[in-house]
């Protein structure tokens, strides 16, 4: 069964220093995202990114974020210059179209020290 | 603003009954939801969808209500087994490009 996959599933890194969260979605999909969990909370949205470009993002994508499908199959999302509360699950999922269920990958662990 | 949310955090239930999972939420041009499952640890997973021209809709061992009328969205687990113990979120979509997730219900099925 096809499915969305993550890496790495944790990475630690110093405050201050660029993160590179690494994600293939699942080949025939369209539509991309990027939501965080904070521990023991819900889930968020971050952003979506469908032909090229981002479609929709949140108040929590700001500056320091950002997103790019640099080949065929991967989809990153970079963290310029992390703090501590960037500290969460980063969950990548895609989907067909817009209007279809979302596929989540496992995410990735990401801890700021 | 509008949002999603859940009833209960908690829900506890024995093994072999069913388990039923509210949320109720406020954005009445909302035209699709979704019940995922998240497991400890991992991402999450696709259980069931419906949209807002429907009043319900059923899978395997699960049934989603939708009552546009007092925006309440539920999620049916027939014969509960150990295997359904999760965290359990309902999501709206909400924008053209996003799912609005709600706080989440934790169920733990007893033996």
């Amino acid at each position: 069964e096809p499915e969305v996959t993550q890496t790495p599933s944790h990475q630690v890194t110093q405050m201050g220093q660029e993160v590179i969260l690494r994600c293939v979605p699942i080949s025939n999909h369209l539509y991309f995202y990027w939501y965080r969990q904070i521990l023991g909370q819900k889930v968020e949205f971050l952003v979506s990114f469908y032909n090229n470009e981002i479609s929709e993002k949140s108040e929590i994508f700001d500056d320091q974020f950002s997103v790019e499908r640099p080949d065929g199959s991967n989809f990153t999302l970079k963290i310029r210059s992390t703090k501590l509360e960037d500290s969460a699950m980063y969950f990548c999922a895609s989907s067909v179209s817009a209007s279809t269920e979302a596929f989540f990958g496992q995410g990735t662990r990401l801890t700021v020290v | 603003g509008e949002s999603v949310g859940l009833h209960l955090p908690t829900l506890s239930v024995q093994e072999g009954d069913n388990s039923i999972i509210n949320c109720a939420y406020s954005n009445s041009a909302s035209d699709y939801f979704i019940w995922y499952k998240q497991e400890s640890g991992k991402g999450p997973q696709f259980i069931i969808d419906i949209r807002s021209n429907m009043d319900k809709r059923q899978g395997q061992r699960v049934t989603v209500l939708l009552n546009k009328t007092v925006k309440h969205l539920s999620l049916q687990i027939a014969a509960t087994q150990p295997g359904d113990s999760a965290v359990y979120f309902c999501a709206e979509h909400s924008g053209d490009y996003k799912l609005s997730f709600g706080a989440g219900t934790t169920v733990t099925v007893r033996a």
